[in-house]
């Protein structure tokens, strides 16, 4: 079936440093991914849309300077937490859906710990 | 009203029982449902997709009510190996994919 590769699985950084994840579709082009954030023991929140060489679509609440997207070609798309900071440590995953339907595929998800 | 919602449980079940979750979803124009299934820690995976017919897959059967706006999860002859969270996933038209809360459910041997 389709894969979602996501890298890294998990990161420690200090405070005021930027992570960058990325979410890889590795057998399928897929125009349009998603990125999710979850804190322990709540729901999978959708931050953001990414869309293939246009702007993210950010949900209410989400600060796009803060989580900045982008999906540069069809099989990759990135997330950068700028200058993070201990309350956005989360578990990250993205997922993407083939463009013949179907469900999503999730990445393996992102544990980041900011310190 | 949330754009899907579910009971968060926890569900405590002992082991053989059959239990059951709902989950409401509030965009009429929606077009695919899913069950996932998330570990603590891990990434969801699919359990199952929903249709209308029904869709049945062993001791699981999900089903679909469009005219009510909702959708079932039926676990029958659970196992311990069941706990977990599930979580009710809705497909939009613009192909945004909400969750759930999700339903936590422990089954007790």
């Amino acid at each position: 079936g389709a894969v979602v590769s996501q890298h890294p699985s998990w990161v420690i950084c200090k405070s005021g440093t930027s992570v960058k994840i990325e979410c890889r579709s590795l057998d399928f082009q897929a125009t349009t991914m998603f990125w999710y954030r979850q804190f322990p023991k709540q729901s999978l929140m959708l931050m953001a849309t990414s869309n293939e060489g246009s702007k993210a679509t950010y949900e209410q609440g989400v600060e796009k300077d803060k989580f900045l997207i982008n999906h540069a070609s069809l099989t990759l798309s990135t997330l950068t937490v700028t200058s993070a900071h201990p309350e956005d440590s989360s578990f990250y995953i993205c997922s993407a859906k083939p463009p013949y339907g179907g469900r999503a595929f999730f990445g393996q998800g992102t544990r980041l710990t900011v310190v | 009203r949330k754009e899907v919602e579910q009971d968060p449980g926890p569900f405590n079940v002992p082991e053989g029982a059959t239990v059951a979750f709902n989950c409401t979803y509030s965009n009429s124009a929606s077009q695919s449902f899913f069950w996932y299934r998330q570990d603590c820690r891990k990434e969801p995976k699919l359990l199952m997709s929903v249709y209308s017919s029904g869709n049945e897959d062993g001791r699981f059967t999900a089903q679909l009510n469009r005219a009510s706006q909702y959708i079932s999860l039926l676990i029958r002859d659970s196992k311990l190996s069941d706990s977990a969270t599930y979580l009710c996933v809705v497909n939009d038209r613009d192909d945004k994919i909400i969750f759930g809360k999700g339903t936590r459910l422990h089954i007790l041997p």
